[in-house]
């Protein structure tokens, strides 16, 4: 079955503060791939990055870095020197490449990240 | 170039009525999703259509149909409305399938009373 966890519900820190949100994924496919989205206040989902099974380099991107393990079937995500920009939903999302289940994203319940000044 | 646009931004009805929910995706974007944000029940995959053709379905009831035009643009009915489909309905569209990442639109509201 596919399945994303995000056991974080909420996560408060202090601008500049490094935080970390983690995402751990299950799927009998052996190909796929990862999402993260942030939902700001105003709602709509915005792309930040995607990774397929094949890949597991780690990315960067400024402030934000992706570390992707298929060992522990997680997909992290780290924002460096938070800021209250940052504060959002961000979502995990994964995606199978063949079946029934094609062209479905499947989405994590959402970490709420509140950065305070 | 434009994102993924949807109108209306909200809609309020009543139960047992129908919603029209519309969706106009990314220049040269082909795929276009459906998804339903509840209160409680997180993001659900409700649709996808593919150059015209429903291409999969989420558990979601038949009252619950869409249609994709010749522009790619497309729609989402919802029929004999509950008070439970009040949501947010996110469309998103994408390049192709499967291995591209899909772009959101901001969204419709729907408010059923």
């Amino acid at each position: 079955a596919q399945k994303v966890t995000q056991a974080q519900t909420e996560i408060s820190v202090v601008e500049k503060e490094d935080v970390t949100l983690d995402c751990v994924y299950e799927t009998r496919d052996t190909t796929y791939y990862l999402f993260w989205y942030k939902q700001p206040p105003s709602g709509e989902l915005v792309f930040l990055i995607r990774r397929n099974s094949f890949d597991e380099q780690n990315e960067i991107s400024g402030r934000y870095s992706w570390n992707f393990q298929k060992s522990t079937s997680s997909f992290n995500f780290t924002i460096t020197a938070s800021q209250v920009v940052d504060s959002a939903v961000y979502f995990c999302a994964l995606s199978e490449a063949r079946g029934s289940t094609l062209g479905r994203l499947y989405f994590g319940r959402g970490t709420q990240l509140t950065v305070w000044p | 170039e434009a994102g993924v646009t949807q109108s209306p931004t909200h809609l309020i009805k009543t139960r047992g009525q129908q919603a029209t929910l519309r969706c106009s995706p990314i220049s040269g974007h082909t795929s276009v999703y459906w998804y339903q944000q509840a209160l409680g029940l997180g993001l659900q995959f409700l649709l996808w259509y593919d150059e015209g053709e429903e291409r999969n379905r989420g558990n979601f009831p038949p009252r619950f149909s869409g249609r994709q035009f010749p522009n790619y643009s497309s729609e989402l009915n919802v029929n004999a409305l509950e008070l439970e489909d009040s949501a947010l309905y996110l469309c998103a569209s994408s390049l192709g399938t499967v291995s591209y990442e899909q772009y959101f639109g901001p969204g419709t509201r729907l408010t059923v009373t």
